[in-house]
């Protein structure tokens, strides 16, 4: 347990319904990021924050995915109309600033199936 | 975008040191090098980072060569439970930086 959670662990959907995940990192950690890990590839980045700040957004992140960190604490991830190559992992970590660079605490990833 | 070119897959058997090779020719001044590790179903979990010459921390040593052109993770004498997906990043900014696919070790016993 690396002290950073994802709720839920596992989402079954249909196509076309919105989906949102949260994520609630390591307490004094200021920087969180959100991946999309399809099955035998690595994380793909997608977005990253700041405090509450999003810092990037990766070409990845189509206008259907939104990202929130609100008062710079946990995270949401919200899918709108979702579709079937939505399906994947999504995983969220976090770190401290100023820190190790690129030590990230990883989730244990929301699964998510798109039917 | 400094990009990682890693063996797909290595095999070895307990107890043996099993080194991992990642080229990553474009490397930049300010990029540092960081080796993860995933299980399945699993986060990956960092393992150790290096900027130049030797690292070692309880888990693994990274060698990085004065050019800093590759890096190769050492695992000292390793166990069933080192079986997962080893990852080689560069990289000094978090959007900068790519997994890849990984060296899918496999540790025999």
């Amino acid at each position: 347990d690396t002290g950073v959670s994802q709720d839920p662990r596992h989402k079954i959907t249909k196509r076309g319904q919105n989906v949102t995940f949260r994520c609630d990192p390591i307490s004094e950690h200021n920087r969180l990021y959100w991946y999309r890990q399809t099955l035998g590839q690595g994380p793909e980045f997608l977005t990253y924050f700041q405090n509450e700040a999003q810092l990037e957004k990766s070409r990845l992140l189509s206008d259907r995915f939104s990202a929130e960190r609100p008062k710079g604490s946990f995270s949401t991830l919200e899918i709108q109309r979702t579709e079937q190559g939505d399906s994947a992992m999504y995983l969220c970590a976090s770190s401290l600033l100023g820190q190790i660079y690129n030590e990230q605490f990883f989730g244990p990833g929301t699964r998510l199936t798109v039917l | 975008l400094a990009k990682t070119t890693q063996p797909i897959s290595m095999d070895s058997y307990e107890g043996q040191e099993v080194n991992i090779t990642c080229s990553h020719n474009n490397i930049a001044t300010n990029d540092y090098i960081t080796w993860y590790q995933q299980f399945p179903s699993q986060g990956p979990r960092f393992i150790i980072q290096g900027y130049k010459t030797k690292v070692t921390n309880e888990v693994a040593s990274l060698f990085i060569p004065a050019d800093r052109k590759s890096s190769t993770l050492s695992l000292p004498r390793v166990s069933l439970s080192d079986t997962a997906v080893y990852y080689c990043l560069v990289g000094d900014i978090p959007d900068k930086i790519i997994f890849g696919k990984g060296t899918r070790l496999h540790i025999l016993p």
